[in-house]
Formats: structure tokens, sequence, C-alpha cells
């Protein structure tokens, strides 16, 4: 199972609503990332989850909270999100930099639309 | 500060052609070099490569890691519309779990 799920697959949310991203992989993965993708550019980091605790977070402004319950969930919470942040959110799981090599997989996303 | 360079950044080419796609870095304490192709949704995982010389092909896809002179390319063989999509390289350094990709190349293959 090489498998990343991620729920929605669609979001649509206004600007003072609450809502999140779930995540969730059962590779026995311990790292575990959020990345932001807009249209025709590349998955940009946001954060970086290591044995469940928060590693990275590439300067992400805090009205995105992400959260990692155990070591196969990951979330991302949303609140008084902006137009400007409707995109492609991409979930990955990898082995950790402390365990062997291995590949990265991606969720099939959620697209976000803020309105 | 680590970057990865991808060139080129479009490329149109016909059914059947043969394409290399370049991939430059610079990390620090570099891990693993990989590659994805990404059409609508998610990219999809083609090669992690760790050593430099070896060769990892996969049907017309294959591709190599040069360490010294920090780079890696991506061939793809005798092109099909299918192969149309973006190739993007990611590099991954031993300093921290960072995932950093290049901007992609965008492959249009023509019928």
């Amino acid at each position: 199972d090489t498998e990343v799920t991620q729920t929605p697959k669609h979001l649509v949310m206004g600007m003072t609503n609450k809502k999140s991203l779930k995540c969730e992989q059962h590779m026995g993965h311990r790292a575990m990332y959020w990345y932001k993708q807009k249209a025709k550019k590349p998955p940009e980091l946001m954060f970086v989850y290591s044995y469940e605790k928060l590693s990275i977070n590439e300067s992400v402004p805090s009205r995105f909270s992400p959260e990692c319950p155990n070591s196969s969930l990951l979330n991302l919470h949303l609140h008084a999100l902006q137009p400007e942040d409707s995109a492609l959110y991409l979930c990955a799981s990898s082995q950790t930099a402390l365990k062997m090599n291995t590949e990265a997989f991606f969720g099939q996303g959620t697209r976000l639309t803020v309105v | 500060e680590d970057k990865v360079v991808q060139s080129p950044l479009y490329l149109v080419v016909h059914e059947g052609d043969t394409v290399t796609l370049n991939c430059s870095y610079e990390v620090t304490n570099f891990r693993s070099l990989l590659w994805y192709k990404q059409e609508k949704k998610a990219p999809t995982f083609l090669f992690m490569l760790t050593s430099s010389g070896i060769e990892k092909k996969s049907g017309r896809l294959s591709s190599i890691l040069d360490k010294k002179e920090l780079f890696s390319i991506l061939n793809i063989t005798a092109t099909q519309t299918g192969d149309s999509a973006v190739y993007l390289c990611a590099v991954v350094g031993n300093r921290d779990d960072k995932i950093i990709f290049g901007k992609g190349t965008r492959l249009h293959i023509l019928p």
C-alpha cells in the first residue's frame, strides 16, 4: 500500500469559515508534509512533521494550523482564509532522515477555493 | 540556501521524439533526488536517485545522477501524447526532512 489519502477532494469556504483538511497514510512513514500548489507553479513546502512533531514551518501564516494526532494522520486546520489562499493543498509522506532512503508519496490533494 | 533548477521550463516535441530533462541542485548534505510526473493532480513518483552513475529505468523513462557535478537528467524515449505533463525534480537533504522542488519542466507532446 503506497497510498496517501486526502479528504475532502474539493472544498469551497468563506473567509469567516473554519474547516480542516485531512491526510492519512499507513506505510509506517514518520515524516509527513503539507504543500501548497498554485496553478502552473511547483509545490511550495508549508510544514513538515517528523515523528509527530512539527519540525519545519516555512513561515506560514497562523490562519493555517497543522496538527499530527498520530503517526498515520495529518490535519491542516483553516480559519479566516483569504481568496489568495485558494490552491491545491498536497499532503505527502516519507521515511524520515533518520531512516533509510525511501520515496515520498503524495496524496491526490484538496482543491481549496476561498470565496 | 538549498535550491533546485530545472531546464528547460517548457518543451514541445512530436510523438516519437526523445527528450532529455535537466535538473541541477544545491543542497546541504545531499540525501536523495526525486523525479515526479504531475498531470492534473498529485505528483506521481517516478525515480529516487541516491548514487552517482547508476541508471534507473522504467519502460521508456530513465534517469541518472551525477553527484560530483550536482545534476540529474530524465530521459524519455519514443515519446507518446500521454507523456505530456509537468516533470518535477526534488532534492532531500540529510539535515532535515525538507523536500525542495524545482519549478518543473512542462512537456507537451504533439500527435
